[in-house]
């Protein structure tokens, strides 16, 4: 199946800076979505951004979404240590079987 | 408040021994989805249904089976657990018409052990 890859894998900051993570993928899409999951935990949609949408904003969370490069990006402004998880980006396929993938995922730890 | 649960949270289980994981919801989620999470990977999707509509990923093996007896109630049986099987399960909900593979609302998920 064809993934999102995800931009670093890990990703350690002090609190209070911001935090970037990258997602590419390889087809068409109708909309790209980002996940938080807390270690052991199910996964908490945080951002869905339509493939006609070139950014979005929601708190302290910023997605940006180029379709020509394929690429998106999330932004986690001021971070907190509760902001410490996993965060995939996943994607819906519009040609041949339509189902959510993830990326890899980038691990976030926020130190205090 | 409206919610996806699964239950067990932890699940041990011996090599080869029939396990049912499973999953309930009160969103009134048309769509149900079970994925498999090995450790540090990505979420892998099992199956899902669409109402009573089963749909089954090509690369899921048989040892894999599910059930929807109705809307609010979704089972994963595995039916000859081996070691590779251990993994977090997760299920998760979604509802059209945005498009069924918009929003998906997850529970907290199975951890399972196999011995």
């Amino acid at each position: 199946s064809q993934q999102g890859e995800e931009d670093p894998q890990a990703l350690s900051i002090q609190e209070g800076e911001n935090a970037t993570m990258n997602c590419s993928y390889k087809t068409s899409i109708n909309n790209l979505q980002w996940y938080r999951q807390n270690s052991g935990r199910g996964l908490v949609h945080l951002i869905l951004i339509r493939s006609n949408e070139r950014e979005k904003h929601s708190g302290r969370l910023r997605v940006t979404l180029d379709t020509s490069k394929k690429s998106s990006s999330l932004l986690i402004t001021a971070s907190r240590a509760a902001d410490t998880a996993s965060y995939f980006c996943a994607t819906d396929e519009i040609q041949g079987a339509q189902k959510l993938v993830f990326g890899q995922g980038t691990r976030l730890t926020i130190n205090p | 408040d409206a919610m996806v649960i699964q239950n067990p949270r932890y699940q041990v289980t011996q090599f080869g021994k029939p396990v049912t994981l499973s999953c309930s919801q009160t969103l009134n989620h048309n769509v149900m989805y079970w994925y498999q999470q090995k450790s540090s990977q990505a979420p892998k999707l099992l199956f899902h249904y669409y109402d009573k509509d089963f749909n089954n990923e090509a690369d899921t093996p048989d040892n894999f089976q599910s059930r929807r007896p109705n809307t609010s109630f979704c089972f994963l049986d595995i039916r000859s657990p081996g070691l590779g099987d251990a993994a977090m399960y997760l299920c998760a909900t979604s509802r059209p018409p945005g498009g069924y593979w918009d929003e998906q609302f997850f529970g907290p998920g199975t951890r399972l052990t196999v011995l």
